[in-house]
C-alpha cells in the first residue's frame, strides 16, 4: 500500500482533459513539494511536473500540476494516443524520512 | 548532455549479493544528491535509497534497511548500491536518479538494470 494514493486508472477521448488525483498527509504533501513522472511504455519515468506546478524545459504546457493542502493535481490537456503512460506523484516524506511515490495512474486515450 | 548509466544487474540466488553501479556523466557529480529507485514487475515505482552531494548523509526505505548500502565515489563519478541477503522480493528493475540541485524532485534517470533473485 503506497503512501501517497492514486487512482489506479483514467481515461478520456484524445482532445479531452483528464486529471489524476494525488492524496497524502501532512508529514508529505501537506509540507513538501510535490513532483510527477510520466512512463511510457518500456523506458524509464521522466520528470513532468517539479515544485507541485512546475514545468522542465521540453514539457508542453497541456501538462500542468496544482496543490491545496495534503493533496495534488496532475492536468493534461489535449489529450494525444502517445501521452498513454504510467503517471506518478512524488515527494519527501518527513515522518518516514523517505522519498514516498504514489501507486501509479495508467492512462488510456481511448 | 546529463547521463546515467546503470550496470551490474543479474540473476542471483537468494542470500547471495549484488553491487550495481551508476556511471555519471555531463555534470558535476558531487554537486547533487543520488538515490536508487526500483520497480518490480508490472508494479509501481518504490524509493530504495538516496546519498547526499558529499555521501555523508544516506537514507534507506525499511524494506532495504541493514541489507543495502549506498555509496558514491566523486573521483570516479560513480554512485553504488551493495545489495546483500537478496531476497525474491528484491526482483526488480534498479533506475539510478539525480536529486535536482534545484529542489526536491528526480530530474534525471538512468534506463535502468534488472536484477532478479531466483534459484
Amino acid at each position: 500500500q503506497s503512501v501517497l494514493t492514486q487512482p489506479p486508472s483514467v481515461s478520456a477521448a484524445p482532445g479531452q482533459k483528464v486529471t489524476i488525483s494525488c492524496s497524502g498527509s501532512t508529514s508529505n504533501i501537506g509540507n513538501n513539494y510535490v513532483s510527477w513522472y510520466q512512463q511510457l511504455p518500456g523506458t524509464a519515468p521522466k520528470v513532468l511536473i517539479y515544485e507541485n506546478n512546475k514545468r522542465p524545459s521540453g514539457i508542453p504546457d497541456r501538462f500542468s500540476g496544482s496543490k491545496s493542502g495534503t493533496s495534488a493535481t496532475l492536468g493534461i490537456t489535449g489529450l494525444q494516443t502517445g501521452d498513454e503512460a504510467d503517471f506518478y506523484c512524488g515527494t519527501w516524506d518527513k515522518s518516514l524520512g523517505a522519498w514516498v511515490f504514489g501507486g501509479g495512474t495508467k492512462l488510456t486515450v481511448l | 548532455e546529463v547521463q546515467l548509466l546503470e550496470s551490474g544487474g543479474g540473476l542471483v540466488q537468494p542470500g547471495g549479493s549484488l553491487r550495481l553501479s551508476c556511471a555519471a556523466s555531463g555534470f558535476t557529480f558531487s554537486t547533487n544528491a543520488m538515490n536508487w529507485v526500483r520497480q518490480a514487475p508490472g508494479k509501481g515505482l518504490e524509493w530504495v535509497s538516496t546519498i547526499s552531494s558529499t555521501g555523508a548523509n544516506t537514507h534507506y526505505a525499511d524494506s532495504v534497511k541493514g541489507r543495502f548500502t549506498i555509496s558514491r565515489d566523486s573521483s570516479k563519478n560513480t554512485l553504488f548500491l551493495q545489495m546483500n541477503s537478496l531476497r525474491a522480493e528484491d526482483t526488480a528493475v534498479y533506475y539510478c536518479t539525480r536529486m535536482s540541485s534545484a529542489g526536491w524532485f528526480l530530474d534525471y534517470w538512468g534506463q535502468g538494470t534488472l536484477v532478479t533473485v531466483s534459484s
